[in-house]
């Protein structure tokens, strides 16, 4: 079965630095991995998706990721951080081929609080 | 662009009581979804439906029931209350096999539904 882990339920920076929120699967193959966002009191938006080809993918809002296969890791990065980017940040992974493959497992969630 | 609706926005409850919380998405979606959330457990999968009068269990199915008449509608059902239900819930939907290799897998996200259960 699939999973993913978030080590970091909750990661304080200040405005302008760098972040990069950790997550790590587990997947038999190579799987369909997605971060969402979830601003207070709102639903979940999708930052950026992988399903195939260049491992270093970009999002809306100035964030990326990077699929690294070796260390089943799909971390979420942004060079230089906002205020607006405090909310909670979900990392999920999907099958990709055959099966149940409709579904997907989210991780438990990163909170991001941003300090001026 | 409205995508997936949720109704209510918030709602309270006695024990024992029973609602339904509504789900409607206008993206001619195949498959939906309800979740519900809770501080720590992240996102929980209580049923899903991968097309119009089909149902399916998630990861927390108890004390939940689903319908899906119409392809553009979830339901998602509280026979009798219980205040472990008190949670936030939120309906999704994405393409399905309709949508490709990947595109499938993007799920949509109504902006949820606040249930407190006294």
């Amino acid at each position: 079965a699939q999973s993913v882990t978030q080590p970091d339920i909750h990661i304080t920076v200040s405005e302008g630095a760098s972040l990069e929120l950790r997550c790590n699967y587990s997947y038999g193959a190579t799987p369909y991995l997605f971060w969402y966002v979830q601003s207070p009191g709102q639903g979940l938006q999708l930052l950026l998706k992988y399903f195939s080809g260049d491992t270093l993918v970009q999002g809306i809002k100035g964030f990326e990721a990077e699929f690294k296969r070796s260390q089943s890791s799909f971390n979420l990065r942004k060079p230089s951080v906002h205020w607006s980017d405090a909310a909670e940040y979900f990392c999920a992974v999907g099958q990709n081929s055959g099966g149940s493959n409709y579904k997907l497992t989210f991780g438990k969630g990163t909170l991001l609080t941003v300090n001026p | 662009n409205a995508g997936v609706t949720q109704t209510p926005k918030f709602r309270v409850l006695k024990t024992g009581q029973s609602m339904t919380l509504l789900c409607a998405q206008d993206m001619n979606h195949e498959y939906m979804y309800w979740y519900r959330q809770d501080p720590g457990m992240g996102l929980r999968l209580i049923h899903y439906s991968v097309g119009e009068g089909t149902t399916a269990k998630g990861e927390v199915p108890d004390g939940y029931n689903v319908s899906r008449l119409k392809k553009q509608n979830f339901l998602l059902g509280l026979e009798s209350a219980a205040p472990s239900q008190t949670s936030v819930y939120f309906c999704a939907s994405s393409k399905g096999l309709a949508g490709g290799d990947g595109a499938k897998n993007i799920q949509y996200f109504g902006a949820g539904t606040r249930l407190s259960v006294l």
